[in-house]
């Protein structure tokens, strides 16, 4: 089975601090994405990368960047944290291709709080 | 724009009463679709997907949908439910390289 890891499970960041949550999947994929996770919103999609040092941005990039040296492993940087970046941030990885094993492997999610 | 509307954010049900939870998506050329659930304090999980051929689908946990490409639906269904349904539904549309999630709708079932 693909797995994605997120490093932390628990963060508690100052306000202003720089921040660094690190997502690594074991299954070769091009394809990576980070979301945050807020009640009655949903997932909404940060930044993707379909391969590495590229990037896109999502439907709400303002306040992070991303960065991807490697393939399996895929940053989500927060420059200057802020209290309403308080959330939980999903990293996921999508299969290659298009054919009936297409589909998305999520990691079990970054609670930070911003304090 | 695309975009995945979940027209109920709370459904609470009894025990063994069927469900349905509605999702509608803007519409596009092509696309797959998803429903995952989320137990609490847990990560998601896939309930099944729609990617091409048969419109009814059927996933884990006794959970069917079906893709209505007419209306740009893709409704989950269960006839029975348990107290282990309890959690949040969330269904997402690929759009080629997105995935754009609904708002979430928390099923809530009681004894």
């Amino acid at each position: 089975d693909v797995k994605v890891t997120q490093s932390s499970r628990y963060l508690v960041k100052r306000t202003g601090e720089k921040v660094f949550l690190e997502c690594v999947q074991d299954m070769d994929h091009e394809n990576m994405f980070w979301y945050r996770q807020d009640p009655g919103l949903g997932l909404r999609l940060i930044y993707f990368s379909y391969d590495v040092k590229m990037k896109e941005k999502g439907d709400i990039p303002e306040g992070y960047s991303v960065s991807r040296e490697k393939k399996e492993r895929f940053s989500l940087i927060l420059e200057s944290a802020s209290t309403n970046q308080t959330s939980m941030y999903l990293c996921a990885s999508r299969t290659k291709g298009w054919g009936p094993n297409y589909g998305y492997t999520f990691g079990s999610g970054t609670r930070l709080t911003v304090v | 724009a695309q975009s995945v509307t979940q027209l109920d954010s709370q459904v609470p049900v009894f025990e063994e009463a069927p469900v349905e939870l509605r999702c509608n998506y803007s519409s596009s050329v092509s696309v797959y679709l998803f429903w995952y659930v989320q137990y609490p304090n847990q990560g998601l999980q896939l309930l099944l997907k729609y990617l091409s051929g048969s419109t009814l689908v059927k996933g884990i946990n006794g959970f069917e949908a079906e893709f209505n490409k007419s209306q740009t639906s893709f409704h989950l269904r269960k006839p029975s439910v348990h107290i282990s349904d309890t959690a949040e539904y969330f269904c997402a549309v690929s759009y080629g390289n997105k995935l754009v999630f609904g708002a979430g709708t928390i099923l809530r079932v009681k004894s």
